[in-house]
C-alpha cells in the first residue's frame, strides 16, 4: 500500500470545468511534488513545495494552480484544461534536505479532458 | 544531450536469466541516484538507492561510477513478476530534491 494517497483515482472533465486533485501523506515529509506523466514517457516535474512554500514551478501553465494547505496536504486546482492535459498526475513526497532520501509516489490520478 | 539516458528496450529474457541495465547522466553535480520500477498504468516505486560502493538487495545489484557518470542495475534469476519498466533517476539537491528521470528500460520476462 502506498503511503501517499491521491484522490480521485480517475477524473473525466470538460474543458470548462473546475476540479481539484488531492494528495495526502503522513510520513512527516516536508517536501511535496506534482508530476505529470504521459503514456510511455517518464514523469515530468510540475511543482515542488518545501515547508508549505512553492519552491519550483517548472513553467506550468496557469490553468494548473497548486496549493499546500498544510504539511500533509497538497492540492492541484484545475481550470480550463486542454485535451493535451490528459495524463496521469502523480504526487510525491520526501524529506527536505535529505539528498539520499527517495521520493515516495502516490498511485496517481488518471485525468481525461473531453 | 539528455540529462539521463537509458536504452528503452524492450529486453526480452527467459525466466531465470540475468539481465543488466545501464544508465548515464550528464550533470556531474548529481548527488543521489535511484532505480525505480513502474508497472503499466501504476506509479513509480522505489526499487533501490544506488551508492558509490555498490549495493545489493536480494537478486538486485546496483553500481555507481561517478567518474564515468554511469549507473547500472543487475537482476539475477529473473522472475515473471520482474516484468516492468525500470527508471534510472538522479537528483540535484538545492535544498530540496529535483528528480530527473530517464525514459526507462522495459523488461519482459517470459516463461
Amino acid at each position: 500500500d502506498t503511503e501517499v494517497t491521491q484522490t480521485p483515482k480517475h477524473l473525466v472533465m470538460g474543458m470548462t470545468n473546475k476540479k481539484s486533485l488531492k494528495c495526502e501523506q503522513h510520513m512527516g515529509h516536508r517536501a511535496m511534488y506534482w508530476y505529470k506523466q504521459k503514456a510511455k514517457k517518464p514523469p515530468e516535474l510540475m511543482f515542488v513545495y518545501s515547508y508549505e512554500k512553492l519552491s519550483i514551478n517548472e513553467s506550468v501553465p496557469s490553468r494548473f494552480s497548486p496549493e499546500c494547505p498544510n504539511s500533509s496536504l497538497l492540492n492541484l486546482h484545475l481550470h480550463a484544461l486542454q485535451p493535451e492535459d490528459s495524463a496521469l498526475y502523480l504526487c510525491a513526497s520526501s524529506q527536505v534536505g535529505g539528498g539520499d532520501q527517495p521520493q515516495h509516489f502516490g498511485d496517481g490520478t488518471r485525468l481525461s479532458i473531453l | 544531450r539528455k540529462e539521463v539516458e537509458q536504452d528503452p528496450g524492450p529486453f526480452n529474457v527467459p525466466e531465470g536469466a540475468t539481465v543488466a541495465f545501464n544508465c548515464t547522466y550528464s550533470n556531474s553535480a548529481s548527488q543521489s541516484f535511484f532505480w525505480y520500477r513502474q508497472d503499466c498504468r501504476k506509479e513509480p516505486k522505489l526499487l533501490m538507492s544506488v551508492y558509490s560502493s555498490g549495493n545489493e538487495d536480494g537478486r538486485f545489484t546496483a553500481q555507481l561510477n561517478r567518474a564515468s557518470q554511469y549507473i547500472s542495475l543487475l537482476i539475477r534469476d529473473s522472475k515473471l513478476s520482474d516484468s516492468a519498466t525500470y527508471l534510472c533517476v538522479v537528483t540535484v539537491n538545492t535544498g530540496f530534491q529535483k528528480l530527473v528521470f530517464g525514459t526507462g528500460t522495459r523488461l519482459l520476462v517470459s516463461p
